[in-house]
């Protein structure tokens, strides 16, 4: 299984503002996924990040505005950049891992952001 | 149209009644997740399906691939139950593809 922790666990921040976002897991996994589930909606998958490569934007999501880092097998960070009271979110990372039963979806408890 | 859509959308029982929430999808997929967030916003997982059933306690999820339809129920509802059920389908990459959720309320 996986174990994930995200910092900050809540923040509000000021428009026009940056946020960095980390993403610890307690495992060694390759492929690390950011979320992004706004007020009242399903989540929506910003990012895919991979250890040594450049991160998969989906579409409707870009590094300008949302750069992430994968230094190593257990950690990632989303940056939310130049923020809009729109981006106002809660933002999860999610990994996918063996968890005895079968390979499984594990996502931190997630980050919830309001700016003003 | 949603690739992935839930049904209902709201759903509120009596203690003890038989749930059923209902996904539909339009794409093809690796596999299908059901899973269960509560109103602190924490995400669990309950099954991943790629055929047939699973039963876990309460829990049973069905999926027809050939209809891209699953189906999860809980037997015996009990409050604890009351969260958001969302239903994802997984698809190249292991990226998945969320439908809107059902709010169940389970009154005691």
């Amino acid at each position: 299984s996986a174990v994930i922790s995200q910092k900050p666990s809540r923040d509000i921040c000021q428009r026009g503002t940056s946020l960095t976002i980390q993403c610890q897991v307690d495992s060694q996994v390759t492929m690390m996924f950011w979320y992004r589930q706004q007020p009242g909606q399903s989540l929506t998958l910003i990012a895919t990040a991979n250890q040594g490569s450049e991160a998969t934007y989906e579409s409707g999501f870009v590094i300008d505005k949302f750069p992430i880092s994968r230094p190593n097998l257990t950690f990632s960070t989303l940056t939310v950049s130049n923020m809009s009271p729109e981006d106002s979110s809660i933002y999860l990372c999610s990994v996918h891992a063996n968890s005895g039963r079968y390979n499984e979806q594990f996502f931190g408890p997630g980050t919830r952001l309001t700016v003003l | 149209k949603n690739e992935v859509e839930q049904s209902p959308q709201n759903l509120t029982a009596q203690e003890g009644e038989f749930i059923t929430i209902n996904c539909s999808y339009s794409v093809g997929i690796s596999a299908l997740h059901w899973l269960q967030q509560h109103p602190g916003g924490g995400i669990v997982s309950l099954f991943m399906l790629s055929s047939g059933k699973k039963k876990h306690g309460r829990l049973i999820a069905t999926i027809n691939i050939q209809e891209k339809h699953s189906s999860l129920h809980i037997t015996a509802s009990h409050p604890r139950d009351s969260a958001v059920y969302i239903c994802a389908v997984e698809t190249s990459g292991s990226r998945l593809t969320f439908g809107e959720g059902t709010q169940l309320t389970v009154n005691p």
